[in-house]
């Protein structure tokens, strides 16, 4: 099992300019979240979705959308980039509430910087 | 809203104890996490108390408090591969997490 995966790992944009990033599951998990980490802060949520076809804002939604089309896939785009979007992105997957321990596995994130 | 705190740092030795301390206030609170962060790494899965007590996983225990909104986690027999972030985390519906902003532990020879 590779777990979660992210795609991709680095990536330079400039300002307004659109991106997709890509994150996928192999454990079968219905909950899939979309986190940015910023030096000096947590994790924070930005979009997560319970199931296929359903999102929902977390925290810091703006400037972001997210699609579940697949349960293995969440996509989360950035449709016009800004400075204040560079950050550490991280994807993570859960079973559902109650099971597991509600432990969520996280994938190896993806490194974002605009200018 | 939701916030937590915890220390931003905290440094001990090879073979030691150490304590980071964790307190939440949050709404529709049902169970505190613990992750642990490599390096900027994918945080990983240390811990979780959905009830008062103490919770132990080989090296690394965790306490949950719900009357005074405090955890901790407790890593004994410290070896310098524990050097690392620890983020305490809060749990809400759908098992959403909102996350302290990390302590970092420094562990020396």
């Amino acid at each position: 099992n590779a777990g979660v995966t992210q795609t991709p790992k680095f990536r330079v944009l400039k300002t307004g300019q659109s991106m997709t990033l890509l994150c996928a599951q192999d454990m079968n998990h219905e909950y899939m979240y979309w986190y940015r980490q910023d030096p000096g802060m947590g994790l924070r949520l930005i979009h997560y979705s319970v199931g296929e076809g359903t999102t929902a804002k977390g925290e810091v939604p703006d400037g972001y959308n997210v699609s579940r089309l697949k349960k293995q896939n969440f996509l989360l785009g950035l449709e016009s980039a800004a400075p204040s979007q560079t950050s550490v992105y991280f994807c993570a997957s859960s079973p559902p509430t109650g099971v597991s321990y509600n432990e969520q596995f996280f994938g190896p994130g993806t490194r974002l910087t605009v200018l | 809203g939701q916030s937590l705190e915890q220390p931003s740092e905290v440094t001990a030795v090879e073979g030691a104890i150490v304590q980071i301390n964790c307190t939440y206030q949050t709404s529709g609170f049902y169970g505190l996490s613990w992750y642990q962060q490599h390096d900027g790494g994918a945080p990983t899965f240390l811990s979780y108390n959905g009830l008062d007590g103490l919770e132990e996983t080989g090296r690394f225990s965790s306490f949950l408090s719900r009357s005074d909104s405090y955890g901790y986690l407790l890593l004994q027999e410290l070896q310098m591969k524990d050097s690392a972030s620890y983020f305490c985390a809060s749990h809400s519906g759908y098992s959403t997490l909102t996350f302290g902003k990390g302590t970092m532990l420094l562990v020396s020879p």
